[in-house]
């Protein structure tokens, strides 16, 4: 089976322009979730869907920050403008129902904003 | 609010032998679940095992095990018989709270395996 896959794995951009980051869950979870990783930071949840919906969005930084889920294939995460501050790594990952669904992880997306 | 701490930042272990990996957590929900996590040098974030709190036998998946302690709020994983391929950055995370599905992570704990 296919697993979480993210898109793209590497951005370099400049400050300032609009990043996209994708991310297709596995088929027949019902949940999606973003995190992003710093070394200062750790791992640190921005935001979650259960059937497409936004359950909990109060890890995104701040209104730069964007993320939707039109389907249940497919999800983005938006940052317009960027900031230097943040480059991280980005996951995306997906659980199907249950508490004990143990969240899998995609390749994350590396983000580097000079 | 929920916090997972990882006392270790790093550890050297000689192949072969058994590692434990501490990891406490600080929770007022009654319900809640543990996971640990490998992260490789390569960056991909690898579910390794799961703990219910309400499970009464400690989980075991293959060479890991966690071993939990309730009354002490902590899950220390061990790998037994270590590998050179077990060097890698480990995570213990908590998903609980109100019905909140997000995990909170540790900082992680830098494994290191020696010849």
């Amino acid at each position: 089976d296919a697993g979480v896959i993210q898109s793209p794995r590497h951005e370099v951009t400049e400050m300032g322009q609009e990043v996209t980051l994708r991310c297709k869950p596995i088929s027949g979870h019902d949940y999606l979730f973003w995190y992003r990783q710093t070394m200062m930071r750790g791992l640190e949840l921005l935001i979650y869907f259960n059937n497409n919906v936004p359950i909990d969005d109060s890890g995104m930084p701040e209104d730069r920050f964007s993320a939707k889920m039109p389907n249940a294939s497919f999800s983005t995460l938006k940052i317009q403008p960027s900031e230097p501050r943040d480059s991280a790594v980005y996951f995306c990952a997906s659980n199907e129902q249950g508490r004990n669904q143990p969240q899998h992880f995609g390749d994350g997306t590396r983000l580097s904003i000079l | 609010a929920q916090k997972i701490t990882q006392t270790q930042p790093g550890m050297f272990v000689q192949e072969k032998e058994a590692v434990t990996l501490d990891c406490t957590y600080d929770t007022s929900d009654p319900s809640y679940g543990l996971f640990w996590y490998k992260q490789p040098s390569s960056g991909e974030m690898i579910f390794l095992i799961y703990q219910g709190s309400y499970d009464q036998q400690n989980a075991t998946e293959g060479r890991y095990s966690l071993n939990f302690q309730k009354a002490r709020k902590s899950a220390n994983l061990v790998i037994s018989a270590s590998q050179l391929g077990d060097s890698a950055m480990y995570f213990c995370a908590m998903r609980g709270g109100g019905g909140a599905d997000g995990l909170t992570f540790g900082k992680g704990t830098h494994l290191i395996i020696q010849p």
